[in-house]
């Protein structure tokens, strides 16, 4: 079975700085996918970032990226330049390779600080 | 960009009621899916469907709930007799095929649920 772990239920930080969250997960496969998905207060879960477990190269998108480190099983997410907009929960998400599901964890609640 | 919809976006239903929720995926996708997630929880997964029928369930994807698509665009998810645990927001998903990152689900704004 696979499991995603969010250590952190809430995160603060200033416009304008970087934060991260962190995020672990726990699998016996070796071909998989790992997501950040971002839901404001609207509840949409809106894709941010994705990386594919065989890719050594940390996956980036503007001001988002990851540290992805496999042997760790580790999937931590970087937001540079911390926006107001980017207040939100974000969850981490895992899916196996020719899988059906995603499995969630329990997601970090940021909220950007004026 | 093309995206999943959802209608409606808020549904209050008796208990006991059955209840349609419909998504439209996006038109090139293949692989349907229904989530659920109950206020202040994770989201889980409850079903995906493929080729007019279902891969694989969760064990919340119950005899109360089925899935359907109607025609080319729609796919709905069927509650027949709802319960007050049933409160949630109901999210589809859809993805484009198997094999690399064409597996990646898009998500639709959701359907936000009330069982009274």
């Amino acid at each position: 079975a696979q499991t995603v772990t969010q250590s952190q239920p809430e995160m603060s930080v200033q416009e304008a700085e970087t934060v991260t969250l962190s995020c672990t997960y726990d699998t016996s496969e070796n071909n998989y996918y790992l997501f950040w998905y971002k839901q404001p207060p609207s509840r949409q879960m809106i894709l941010v970032i994705r990386q594919e477990a065989y890719k050594q190269q940390n996956a980036t998108e503007n001001r988002f990226s990851v540290n992805f480190q496999k042997a760790a099983k580790s999937f931590s997410l970087k937001i540079s330049d911390s926006q107001l907009g980017d207040t939100a929960m974000y969850f981490c998400a895992f899916m196996k390779h020719l899988g059906n599901q995603f499995y969630f964890g329990t997601g970090t609640s940021l909220t950007v600080i004026p | 960009e093309p995206e999943v919809t959802q209608t409606p976006s808020h549904q209050v239903t008796q208990m006991g009621q059955e209840v349609i929720l419909r998504c439209v995926p996006i038109s090139n996708h293949l692989y349907f899916y229904w989530y659920r997630q109950i206020l202040g929880q994770k989201v889980e997964f409850l079903v995906s469907f493929y080729n007019n029928e279902i891969s694989e369930k969760s064990e919340i994807f119950d005899d109360q709930f089925s899935v359907e698509r109607p025609d080319g665009s729609n796919f709905t998810l069927k509650i027949r007799s709802t319960k007050l645990e049933d409160s949630a927001m109901y999210f589809c998903a859809s993805s484009e095929a198997r094999g690399g990152l064409q597996e990646t689900q898009y998500f639709g704004p959701g359907t936000r649920l009330l069982v009274l």
